[in-house]
C-alpha cells in the first residue's frame, strides 16, 4: 500500500525568500511522484511531476522537486516566494493498479502556503 | 482544450435527501475518477472508470454511493441518502491513457456538498 506524508500543514514565508515544503512517501513499486497546487475555489493544478528520469525535476512557476529514494521523500523548492504562490500544496503519489489497467493517486493531508508581503 | 467540467458548482441538501453530480471529462480521455475532498485533506479516489468500465470502486462507500458512465464519456455520482459526513468537494479528473502510472490526471473545479 502506498501513502504520502505531508510533514507540515501550515507553512509560512516572506515574499522573496526560499520555499520548502516536505513530502514523504512509502510504495510497494518504483513510484511517480506529482505536486499539484490548489489555489481557493479553483481546480488542482500540475506542478510538476517525477517519472524515474532524472531526480530533480523542474516545473511550472519556479517550482522544483528532488527525488530523493534512500530518504523516500520529494520536497518542493522554489527560490524565491512570489504572493501569488499563496495556495494549498499536495504531494501525490500513483501506483498501477489491476495490471495496469488505470492508476491509484494518493494524497498527501496537504500544506498551506502563506505568503507575508 | 476544454478543461473538465463539474455540474452544480455548489449544492445545499439536507440529510436523507439524494444529490447527483455530473462530470464532462476532457475529450478523449478514456479514464474518469470521481474523488471526495474533505475540508482540509487531501483527496479520496472514489472510483476509477476506464470508457464505461469500472477499473477500481474499492473505496466507494457502495451502500449510499453509485457512479456510471454510460457512454464512456460524461458521468454522474449519485449519494442517496447523505449523511451529513458526505459534506465534502467532489472532484471529477481524466486521463488521457488507461494503464500506468505516470500520466497526469486533469482536475474539475468541483462540486461542494454541504449536508444540513
Amino acid at each position: 500500500a502506498q501513502s504520502v506524508t505531508q510533514l507540515d500543514s501550515h507553512v509560512s514565508v516572506s515574499e522573496g525568500t526560499p520555499v520548502l515544503l516536505r513530502c514523504n512517501y512509502s510504495s510497494s513499486y518504483s513510484p511517480s511522484l506529482f505536486w499539484y497546487v490548489q489555489h481557493p475555489n479553483k481546480g488542482l493544478q500540475l506542478l510538476l511531476k517525477y517519472t524515474s528520469a532524472a531526480t530533480l525535476v523542474k516545473g511550472i512557476n519556479g517550482f522544483e522537486a528532488e527525488f530523493k529514494k534512500s530518504e523516500t521523500s520529494f520536497h518542493l523548492t522554489k527560490p524565491s516566494a512570489h504572493m501569488s504562490d499563496a495556495a494549498e500544496y499536495f504531494c501525490v503519489v500513483s501506483e498501477p493498479v489491476n495490471n495496469n489497467a488505470g492508476n491509484m493517486l494518493t494524497f498527501g493531508g496537504g500544506t498551506r502556503l502563506m505568503v507575508k508581503p | 482544450e476544454a478543461g473538465v467540467a463539474q455540474s452544480p458548482r455548489y449544492k445545499i441538501i439536507e440529510k436523507r435527501q439524494s444529490v447527483a453530480f455530473w462530470c464532462n471529462p476532457i475529450s478523449g480521455h478514456a479514464t474518469l475518477y470521481w474523488y471526495q475532498q474533505i475540508l482540509g485533506q487531501g483527496p479520496k479516489l472514489l472510483i476509477q472508470f476506464q470508457n464505461n468500465g469500472v477499473v477500481d470502486d474499492s473505496q466507494l462507500p457502495k451502500d449510499r454511493f453509485s457512479a456510471e458512465r454510460l457512454k464512456g464519456v460524461d458521468s454522474t455520482l449519485k449519494i442517496q441518502p447523505a449523511k451529513l459526513e458526505d459534506s465534502a468537494v467532489y472532484l471529477c479528473a481524466s486521463s488521457s491513457f488507461a494503464g500506468g502510472a505516470t500520466y497526469e490526471q486533469y482536475f474539475g473545479p468541483g462540486t461542494r456538498l454541504t449536508v444540513t
